[in-house]
């Protein structure tokens, strides 16, 4: 089982449609969880974080966390032709070293249809 | 400067030869990251140091890889005896520390083997 999964995709939606991403990791004492989106040539670029149970909101985007699931995701909202792009969903995974390293899952990509 | 800087962002070398990847971090950001990225991967992670010191190298492939961040700022990703296998986007992130808080990746660097 692979640390952090995603579906690659591709997720497509029609413009103005709601974009559900999800993620699930294996390591239950993961803390900290992170979207990142990545266009095509470019490098990863941070739009949302969260740390504890719940949603979090900020503008078109929500991050959803269940620990008890060990499930994350990202509502993208009145989806957008620009937020075409691959979203990849990182971790804190403890390691056998005993550390801690954000380790990422292989993204999902998503299209949005005008 | 205002984001991580990593240069070059392309290095095309024969296969056997030594390269050299540096990275310069966001200015006071102590946690320093070194991912690759291989095409429809998400990146993997490869080393990080917190300060100087290389606090989580558990992700280097083998031997021929070594990474150093002698005075806590910028970094160097050392391949030896390159690899076709090798070619890949190199990747650098940097926080303002380790324990959980966002990371920021720089342009990357595209790597090429021949």
């Amino acid at each position: 089982q692979k640390e952090v999964e995603q579906n690659s995709g591709p997720l497509s939606v029609p413009e103005g449609a709601i974009a559900s991403l999800n993620c699930t990791y294996s390591d239950r004492v993961s803390q900290s969880f992170f979207w990142y989106r990545q266009y095509s040539g470019k490098s990863p670029e941070l739009i949302m974080s969260i740390y504890s149970n719940g949603d979090k909101e900020d503008g078109r985007f929500t991050a959803q966390l269940n620990k008890a699931s060990q499930y994350v995701s990202l509502l993208i909202r009145d989806s957008q032709p620009s937020d075409s792009a691959t979203y990849l969903c990182a971790v804190t995974v403890s390691r056998d070293t005993g550390r801690r390293a954000l380790t990422f899952g292989s993204g999902t990509r998503l299209q949005v249809q005008p | 400067g205002a984001g991580v800087s990593q240069t070059p962002s392309n290095k095309v070398t024969e296969k056997g030869k030594y390269v050299e990847l540096r990275c310069d971090p966001i200015s006071g950001h102590t946690a320093l990251y070194w991912y690759r990225q291989s095409l429809g991967q998400g990146p993997e992670f490869l080393i990080y140091f917190q300060g100087t010191g290389a606090a989580d190298d558990s992700g280097l492939p083998n031997d021929r890889f070594f990474a150093v961040r002698p005075e806590g700022s910028v970094s160097t990703l050392k391949i030896q005896r390159t690899e076709r296998g090798d070619s890949a986007v190199y990747l650098c992130a940097s926080s303002s520390n380790h324990r959980d808080t966002e990371a920021f990746f720089g342009q990357g660097t595209r790597l090429t083997v021949v």
